[in-house]
């Protein structure tokens, strides 16, 4: 059950877009359509933003957008927002039937 | 969705005990697979356990397996998590948090949590 893995902190200005990996294997994040990505603001209760790999959950922008290929996933927030400074974890259903966390990334803006 | 709140964190020696609860309100919580996670301070998200549908079916992450128990209770709208043998590392807010499979395996609802301290 090793943690799926992000880089640790990714930065941009506001208006502009970052990306963001989340690297699994083939037990996980390659296995199904079971991706999704979390925004926490500490203190806050998790926030799901994407699902199922490209979902978004109604209400959530559509500045946040998401793909997956093989084993490795990617998140983008484009047209970054002072309020999108956050934690963001990805996660995948696993063959084990257990779910898996991505190690997390620090959103600066 | 389900709206969720957690409850019964604290402090706990080593080797302490303590039982957390998640009280959901909204329909169908039956429907939903409950998990619980825990973050610990500077660190990432950690999966625990789930529970399906009707105790089911339950599934825990090594680092508890055996240590801690999951169970729900559908007539009171509820899930908790048992934790024995507590140690310094298992310190964390713990959040309860659903899946409607019937949808998607996302996590899409969660509670604010609950902080655990073990500590002597």
């Amino acid at each position: 059950q090793s943690a799926l893995i992000q880089p640790v902190s990714v930065s941009g200005s506001p208006g502009h877009s970052v990306t963001m990996s989340c690297t699994g294997t083939s037990s996980d994040v390659g296995a199904y359509n079971h991706v999704s990505w979390y925004q926490h603001h500490p203190g806050e209760a998790p926030k799901l933003i994407i699902y199922d790999v490209t979902k978004r959950p109604s209400g959530v922008s559509d500045r946040f957008s998401a793909s997956k290929s093989g084993n490795t996933a990617s998140l983008t927030i484009s047209g970054l927002q002072s309020e999108d400074e956050a934690d963001y974890f990805c996660n995948s259903y696993t063959k084990s039937s257990t779910y898996v966390f991505g190690t997390g990334t620090k959103v600066t803006v | 969705q389900v709206q969720l709140v957690e409850s019964g964190g604290g402090l706990v020696g080593p080797g302490g005990s303590l039982r957390l609860s998640c009280a959901a309100s909204g329909t169908r919580f039956g429907d939903y697979y409950m998990t619980w996670i825990r973050r610990a301070p500077g660190k990432g998200m950690e999966w625990i356990a789930y529970v399906g549908s009707s105790n089911s079916y339950t599934n825990y992450a090594d680092s508890v397996e055996g240590r801690f128990t999951i169970s729900r209770d559908d007539a009171r709208n509820s899930v908790f998590l048992q934790m024995n043998n507590l140690r310094g590392e298992d310190s964390a807010v713990y959040y309860c948090a659903g899946a409607d499979w019937s949808v998607t395996a996302a996590l899409e609802s969660w509670g604010q949590g609950t902080l655990v301290t073990v500590s002597s």
